[in-house]
């Protein structure tokens, strides 16, 4: 199972750009990397998953290169309302089927004017 | 589309006492997940189950909680008897292909656990 690490906390600013990086050695070759965000009093929600180069959907970016051994998310433009945990994993395949979706301590992700 | 339902939303107990936590899946969503989240840690996954077979329980602490998915839909997760340093957020997830890599999966509002 790879495990994953990311930076327990990060400050920024509204309006600036956000990345978050992730490190995880020991990827297998059939694992996806997928961000989830949470907020307090939630459960987490799916943000963005990638297998390598870059991915881009309405809310993030996520940059993965040629070794596949970290993974940055991008946050474009942040505001307030982005202060939140934002966990990296490392989706494993199941022998039974499905993906066993691991959490580790997450990013906590502060937004200040 | 509604999404994962849980109940109840919080619940207080005694240590030694039992406790049930329900969860109704996104309608035809095959997979279903119970993880517990302590306060200031990530969410830990206690059982994952596809459609009504277990797939990974690796972490369920067996001697106390029990899990079951009655056929492949709602499940019911227990804890007994509760001990204190259980209390915590129970979610339920779940998601749509088993045969996808697609790795997202839709998390409820949780159950939150005090045992006093």
């Amino acid at each position: 199972l790879a495990k994953t690490t990311q930076p327990i906390s990060m400050d920024s600013y509204e309006g600036q750009e956000v990345n978050i990086t992730c490190s995880h050695n020991n990827i297998a070759t059939n694992d996806y990397i997928t961000w989830y965000q949470q907020f307090p009093s939630q459960g987490p929600r799916f943000i963005i998953q990638g297998y390598k180069t870059k991915v881009t959907n309405e809310v993030a970016s996520l940059f993965i290169p040629a070794d596949r051994k970290s993974s940055t998310l991008s946050l474009p433009r942040v505001s307030l309302s982005d202060t939140a945990v934002y966990y990296c994993l490392v989706g494993e395949r199941l022998t039974g089927g499905g993906n066993k979706l691991t959490f580790g301590t997450g990013t906590q992700l502060k937004v200040e004017l | 589309e509604a999404g994962v339902a849980q109940s109840p939303r919080y619940k207080i107990i005694e240590k030694r006492q039992s406790v049930a936590f329900w969860c109704n899946p996104i309608s035809g969503h095959a997979t279903l997940y119970w993880y517990q989240q302590i306060l200031g840690q990530g969410p830990k996954l206690l059982i994952q189950f596809q459609n009504n077979g277990v797939v990974d329980d690796s972490q369920l602490p067996k001697d106390r909680f029990s899990a079951e998915r009655l056929k492949g839909v709602d499940s019911t997760l227990k804890i007994q008897p509760a001990k204190l340093e259980d209390s915590a957020v129970y979610l339920c997830a779940s998601s749509l292909d088993p045969h996808s890599m697609n790795t997202e999966a839709f998390f409820g509002q949780g159950t939150r656990l005090t045992v006093v």
